[in-house]
């Protein structure tokens, strides 16, 4: 089956730049999902990479290496709201069928 | 409208009760999907259906039985659940196909005493 991991905690602090990284087994997905997750809320979409490359949405952006199997999302001048899950999602085959796979998760606080 | 609606938000049940968690979305989405999250943990997926029809099931216990009575509506029904069910479920759905985001609802944070 795929795997898909991320760095479980991550700190940073409140106006700086951080790197949320997530590995994957390469055969199968098309391409890969970030989500964002606060304690107790329901996931929100964030950003989808189908081909190679960076994608930039606002202070967020995502990139993606397929022949990798790596992407990471960029957070810029992180905000104290930006405190929550990250989760990366692939859609890809596993035992027989398709369906979304996500990955472990990392939990970004951002300190004053 | 771009949401997905779960109702009830809060749930609390012994573990001989009948209750149902429902879920709603007029987005026009084909693929509708139940998951189930314990806390620091990423979702974990229960049910998959697509033009009404189950079809993917993760051998999910009996305890948890899913229902879609039209495109728009998900039910999941509990019966006798164990304490170690206690979690947050989340509905989302998305168009039908490969790499279509998912739209989460907020969720049914269950107990099970």
């Amino acid at each position: 089956g795929q795997n898909i991991d991320q760095p479980t905690e991550m700190t940073a602090t409140e106006g700086a730049i951080v790197q949320i990284n997530c590995t994957y087994q390469t055969s199968g997905f098309n391409g890969l999902f970030w989500y964002q997750q606060h304690a107790g809320e329901a996931p929100t979409f964030l950003s989808y990479n189908v081909l190679d490359g960076l994608e930039e949405k606002g202070r967020f952006s995502s990139f993606l290496s397929r022949s990798k199997g790596y992407s990471y999302l960029l957070l810029k001048e992180l905000q104290m709201k930006d405190s929550a899950s990250y989760l990366c999602a692939g859609f890809g085959p596993t035992s027989g069928t398709y369906k979304y796979i996500f990955g472990t998760g990392t939990r970004l606080k951002v300190l004053a | 409208d771009t949401e997905v609606t779960q109702t009830p938000k809060h749930l609390v049940m012994g573990m001989t009760n009948k209750k149902s968690l429902k879920c709603e979305q007029h987005m026009g989405h084909r693929a509708m999907y139940w998951y189930k999250q314990k806390a620091k943990k990423p979702p974990e997926l229960m049910f998959v259906y697509s033009y009404e029809k189950l079809s993917i099931n993760e051998s999910v216990p009996s305890r948890f039985s899913p229902e879609c009575p039209n495109s728009s509506l998900l039910n999941l029904h509990l019966h006798a659940l164990q304490p170690e069910d206690s979690a947050l479920y989340l509905c989302a759905s998305s168009h039908a196909g490969r790499d279509e985001k998912l739209f989460f609802g907020s969720g049914t944070q269950l107990s099970v005493l």
